[in-house]
């Protein structure tokens, strides 16, 4: 079974911190991405890598950047907090780019910015 | 350009009668049509998928969507609801020539009652 973990389940910062969330997956998948979700808007998509040190933008990146030093592991970065980035942040990876491959989710990290 | 619409919020529906959750598509060339399904404070979880071939797809925990082309649809249906089939239910696409991005739905809330 593919396991993709989320470094915290709940996560409570102030205005201005940046923020580290890390996801690890363990099945050598190639792509790894991070949604948030909000009530009603669904799931958006802020940052996508699809290889090591490769990364592409979603429709969100504003107030995030991302790291992929290692092939199992993706960081979302929130530079500095702020209180409209108090959401449900989700990890996925997915095997390669090309195929119809299904993505698996880790357990979502629900973030907290007073 | 690829979307997906799930065009209810809500659907209520009573144990042991049948469910269907809506959802439709636009993609330029052929889709790959994915359901995930997601319970309270949790990740999303694949629940099946259609790449090509037969219509009608079976998948997880007793759930089958049927994929029509002229109606450009991929409904999400069981036979017999169970009470622990409430959850948050997502549609995602992706075009199998374009981009490799997914997708999603906004999300359609099931809710069993006993």
């Amino acid at each position: 079974d593919v396991k993709v973990t989320q470094s915290s389940r709940y996560l409570v910062k102030r205005t201005g911190e940046k923020v580290f969330l890390e996801c690890v997956q363990d099945m050598d998948h190639e792509n790894m991405f991070w949604y948030r979700q909000d009530p009603g808007l669904g799931l958006r998509l802020i940052y996508f890598s699809y290889d090591v040190k490769m990364k592409e933008k979603g429709d969100i990146p504003e107030g995030y950047s991302v790291s992929r030093e290692k092939k199992e592991r993706f960081s979302l970065i929130l530079e500095s907090a702020s209180t409209n980035q108090t959401s449900m942040y989700l990890c996925a990876s997915r095997g390669t780019s090309s195929g119809p491959y299904e993505q698996y989710f880790g357990p979502g990290t629900r973030l907290t910015v007073t | 350009a690829q979307s997906v619409a799930q065009p209810e919020d809500q659907v209520n529906v009573a144990e042991g009668n049948p469910l269907t959750v809506k959802c439709t598509y636009s993609v330029s060339g052929n889709p790959y049509l994915f359901w995930y399904v997601q319970y309270p404070n949790r990740g999303l979880q694949f629940l099946l998928k259609y790449i090509t071939g037969d219509n009608l797809v079976k998948g997880s925990y007793g759930f089958e969507a049927e994929f029509n082309k002229s109606q450009t649809s991929f409904h999400l249906k069981k036979p017999s609801a169970l009470v622990s089939d409430s959850a948050l239910y997502f549609c995602a696409v992706r075009d199998n020539r374009g981009s490799y991005i997914p997708t999603f739905g906004r999300g359609t809330s099931l809710i069993v009652h006993p």
